[in-house]
């Protein structure tokens, strides 16, 4: 519907592990952002790339990383899982008038 | 202080009431500003943009108040399907970019 894809749906990890999210964006959206929402909680922004270059990143360790590819695609990487990493990841790109279409998220748990 | 404050609610009301949601913003040299809607466990929609001069979509008319750096959503003859949570969202422009801040949303319950 909005024409952003992530997968997978769910995961589950353990403590210490490394884990990728991935997300495919609408054609044409130079612009992806990734998210985190814990439970209760609204998204806080992890970072942002534009044209495969990060140009914006919220209150999260280096331990967080990504990338963005060429064809619109993007990965959300996180190296030595906490427990307080288990949450709803988002990915949304950006259209005109800086308006967000979200994909439907990757819940991950972290055990 | 929070970049965005929202009272979390859950507001309840009755099928058919006017129900206004309030939030404040931080930051002097936000741009633009949206509501989203979010369904549980469900991803975040956009609801509507909000201009300086107000702006009504249907049932939903939103307000921003720069000086008092203050937006409202106002919804009339809510409806069961309106339940939902609500977030505000504000763009500002940063050294590293554009970036958008969510607040934590309000709860809202239409009831029979």
């Amino acid at each position: 519907e909005t024409g952003v894809t992530q997968s997978p749906t769910h995961l589950i990890k353990t403590r210490g592990q490394q884990v990728t999210l991935r997300c495919s964006s609408q054609s044409g959206h130079n612009t992806v952002s990734w998210y985190q929402q814990a439970l209760g909680q609204g998204p806080q922004f992890i970072f942002q790339y534009y044209r495969e270059e990060e140009n914006g990143r919220g209150n999260f360790p280096p331990r967080f990383s990504g990338l963005q590819f060429p064809n619109y695609s993007s990965e959300l990487n996180v190296n030595a899982l906490e427990l307080d990493d288990s949450a709803l990841y988002l990915c949304a790109s950006r259209g005109p008038n800086e308006k967000l279409f979200f994909g439907s998220g990757t819940q991950l748990s972290v055990l | 202080r929070k970049e965005v404050e929202q009272d979390p609610g859950p507001f309840n009301v009755p099928e058919g009431a006017t129900v206004a949601f309030n939030c404040t913003y931080s930051n002097s040299a936000s741009q633009s500003f949206f509501w989203y809607r979010q369904d549980c466990r469900k991803e975040p929609k956009l609801l509507m943009s909000v201009y300086s001069s107000g702006n009504e979509d249907g049932r939903f008319t939103a307000q921003l108040n720069r000086a008092s750096q203050y937006i409202s959503l106002l919804i009339r003859d809510s409806k069961l399907s309106d339940s939902a949570t609500y977030l505000c969202v504000v763009n500002f422009l940063t050294g590293g970019g554009n970036k958008l801040t969510f607040g934590t949303g309000t709860q809202l319950k239409v009831e029979l």
